[in-house]
């Protein structure tokens, strides 16, 4: 089963403009991490967040995760076209990482 | 180049036949993975192998076969393959510890 949902299923923003996108998870997990999968091709691991960790980033990423709630979010700021991708989140409990559904964002020149 | 590398890239064949795919990875990673995205997109872990032992095997028909030879390689085999088999299966590896995984390219299987 996926590890849960990913809001929304779909963006479409400016270049330049900010991308959000949320995921909520099932189980307790150890860490949560976003990938990026460009079309046709495989997936790339973006960011880690500890199960201890509120807040992260990298570059013009920020990644939040609040335990209470099960739920993490992804910022992309200063969107670019390059962008362009589906974005997945998936926690990571021992061995296994599940993955969300993903989020699908398109960033328009 | 350092990488997770998977072969064939493409694979076209049909139903009830039997096939393979092979995974390799340079990274030094201790833990390799079969997961399988479906046409809507969803990412599935199939098996996981540490070290050259099977530590996950989720609910996977047992025409599904994975091997793992030496802990840089985990091969896919499939026997009697069905029009359900149609996705893209990607092998991974991580290191031990909290690392991100790192994924193959994929292999984008139809079965017709």
């Amino acid at each position: 089963s996926q590890q849960g949902e990913e809001d929304p299923q779909a963006l479409s923003i400016q270049e330049g403009e900010n991308a959000t996108m949320n995921c909520s998870y099932k189980t307790s997990i150890n860490n949560l991490q976003w990938y990026r999968q460009n079309s046709g091709r495989g997936l790339v691991h973006l960011i880690l967040i500890r199960s201890n960790e509120r807040e992260k980033h990298s570059g013009r990423l920020r990644v939040t995760l609040d335990t209470s709630k099960k739920s993490s979010s992804l910022l992309i700021t200063a969107s670019r076209a390059a962008d362009t991708a589906s974005y997945f989140c998936a926690g990571a409990a021992g061995n296994k990482l599940t993955f969300g559904g993903g989020t699908r964002v398109l960033v328009k020149p | 180049d350092t990488a997770v590398s998977q072969t064939p890239k493409y694979l076209v064949t049909q139903m009830g036949n039997d096939k393979s795919i092979k995974c390799e990875q340079n990274l030094g990673h201790d833990t390799m993975y079969w997961y399988k995205q479906d046409s809507k997109k969803f990412l599935k872990i199939m098996f996981s192998y540490n070290n050259k032992e099977l530590i996950i095997n989720e609910t996977v028909p047992n025409r599904f076969s994975p091997k793992s030879p030496d802990k840089a390689h985990l091969n896919l085999h499939i026997n009697s393959l069905e029009l359900g088999d149609s996705a893209v299966y990607f092998c991974a590896s991580r290191a031990t510890g909290d690392y991100g995984y790192t994924f193959g390219s994929g292999t984008r299987l139809t079965v017709v």
